[in-house]
């Protein structure tokens, strides 16, 4: 079984500020990790995600994760925040090869204060 | 492009009433899925479709059904809608062998 615990259902940054939502996860086996963003009023789409290979992976509009396996942890960073950021975020985790076993995380709203 | 389109965007809808979400994908995804999202739920699979004639139970099945005649549709069927699945509603498909979901602009439906 899988889980994800994103730490903090909001979180509020100025803009221009460092950008960093926290993902924690659960897998029994070694997981591929993604982030989704989902605007207002919209689906979600994927902002990046993790599979194999280097364990920093970088993403759509200067958003960037690490995935660290000792921490079991796959945060997202952005050096500076725009006020096109505010959106909510999820994680995801699947067990490689499980494509339709995907966990989501329960998502963090982004505030960016001018 | 459309990618993934839902119907309808919004419907109120009396319990006890059945109704059908539409989803249609012009991808030729093999995989589709459905999700509902709740506050502070984040995303929950209902069902998924692995390839057209095959169905599969996600987290929260029950209340709901599907079908997959052909490629491009994946319609979810309330039989006999309850005030708990007053929600988002979210259609996704993807490629099979590859783990990237697209998602469709969801449909919020709400039970009284």
């Amino acid at each position: 079984a899988q889980s994800v615990t994103q730490l903090g259902s909001h979180v509020s940054v100025s803009e221009g500020a460092l950008v960093l939502l926290r993902c924690n996860y659960s897998s029994s086996v070694p997981p591929y990790l993604f982030w989704y963003v989902q605007y207002p009023n919209q689906g979600l789409q994927l902002l990046l995600k993790y599979t194999t290979g280097a364990t920093l992976v970088k993403g759509i509009n200067g958003f960037e994760a690490e995935f660290k396996k000792s921490e079991t942890s796959f945060h997202l960073t952005k050096p500076s925040a725009h006020m096109s950021d505010a959106a909510e975020y999820f994680c995801a985790v699947i067990p490689s090869g499980g494509y339709q076993k995907v966990t989501f995380g329960t998502g963090t709203k982004l505030q960016v204060i001018p | 492009i459309a990618g993934i389109t839902q119907a309808p965007t919004s419907q109120i809808l009396a319990a006890g009433r059945r109704m059908t979400l539409r989803c249609t994908q012009d991808m030729r995804h093999n995989a589709m899925y459905w999700y509902r999202q709740d506050l502070g739920l984040g995303l929950r699979l209902i069902h998924y479709s692995n390839t057209a004639g095959t169905t599969g139970k996600g987290e929260v099945p029950d209340g709901y059904s599907v079908s997959r005649a052909n490629t491009d549709d994946f319609p979810l069927t309330l039989a006999s809608a309850v005030p708990s699945q007053t929600s988002v509603y979210f259609c996704a498909s993807s490629d099979a062998g590859t783990d990237t979901q697209y998602f469709g602009p969801g449909t919020r439906l709400t039970v009284l």
